[in-house]
């Protein structure tokens, strides 16, 4: 599975749009690119999947360049609701018996502040 | 509608005693399933994962196991617990095929004295 690199941690102010970009190398040719969000105490929460150019849903959006070499995923609006954990992953979604196997990093602690 | 569940939601155990925590799910069959530990400030390490009853794979060695004697039910076991065991315990199931999501359980957060 590709090796991912996301920043350490980042903060916001309640309102502002917050930008979290992951940097994936040697991503496959199968591979897609999914974000997890965690909160304390909590397993990680799907946000949002993609494989290239742009994806939105009602949470967030996923920009992924040409080269698929890297993604940024896009907080309209952050809340102080919205202070989390945020993963990066790239996986093969359809991998013989390690489908589905998923490596978490240790993400992108976002604080956002009032 | 899907639903995993998993029990205890904490537990404090002194060193050298055993472990069971178990995992299940409700509302689909056949899920692949993952055990995974977070220790304090880290990131999720899979330990175990499943893709039917009694097949399971480990991906890092350690005195922990894993068992599967159910389609929708997973059992994390250790007969001696270290200190180094302690952490977050998140259980998580996924589908075959398509997309990767993976559904986290509440967890069981260990403490091992």
């Amino acid at each position: 599975l590709a090796k991912t690199t996301q920043p350490i941690s980042m903060d916001s102010y309640e309102g502002q749009e917050v930008n979290i970009t992951c940097s994936h190398n040697n991503i496959a040719t199968n591979d897609y690119i999914t974000w997890y969000q965690q909160f304390p105490s909590q397993g990680p929460r799907f946000i949002i999947q993609g494989y290239k150019t742009k994806v939105t849903n009602e949470v967030a959006s996923l920009f992924i360049p040409a080269d698929r070499k890297s993604s940024t995923l896009s907080l309209p609006r952050v809340s102080l609701s919205d202070t989390a954990v945020y993963y990066c992953l790239v996986g093969d979604l359809n991998y013989g018996g390690s489908q589905g196997n998923l490596i978490f990093g240790k993400g992108t602690k976002l604080s956002v502040k009032p | 509608s899907q639903t995993i569940h998993q029990w205890p939601a904490t537990l404090v155990q002194p060193v050298g005693s055993p472990l069971s925590l178990e995992c299940t799910v409700e509302g689909t069959s056949n899920p692949n399933l993952y055990w995974y530990r977070q220790a304090a400030g880290r990131g999720l390490q899979l330990l175990f994962y499943s893709v039917g009853i009694g097949q399971i794979s480990s991906e890092v060695p350690q005195n922990l196991s894993a068992s599967r004697p159910q389609d929708r039910q997973f059992i994390l076991s250790s007969k001696k617990l270290l200190l180094s065991d302690s952490g977050f315990y998140l259980c998580a199931w996924g589908r075959l095929a398509g997309r990767s999501e993976q559904f986290f359980g509440p967890g069981t957060r260990l403490t091992v004295l």
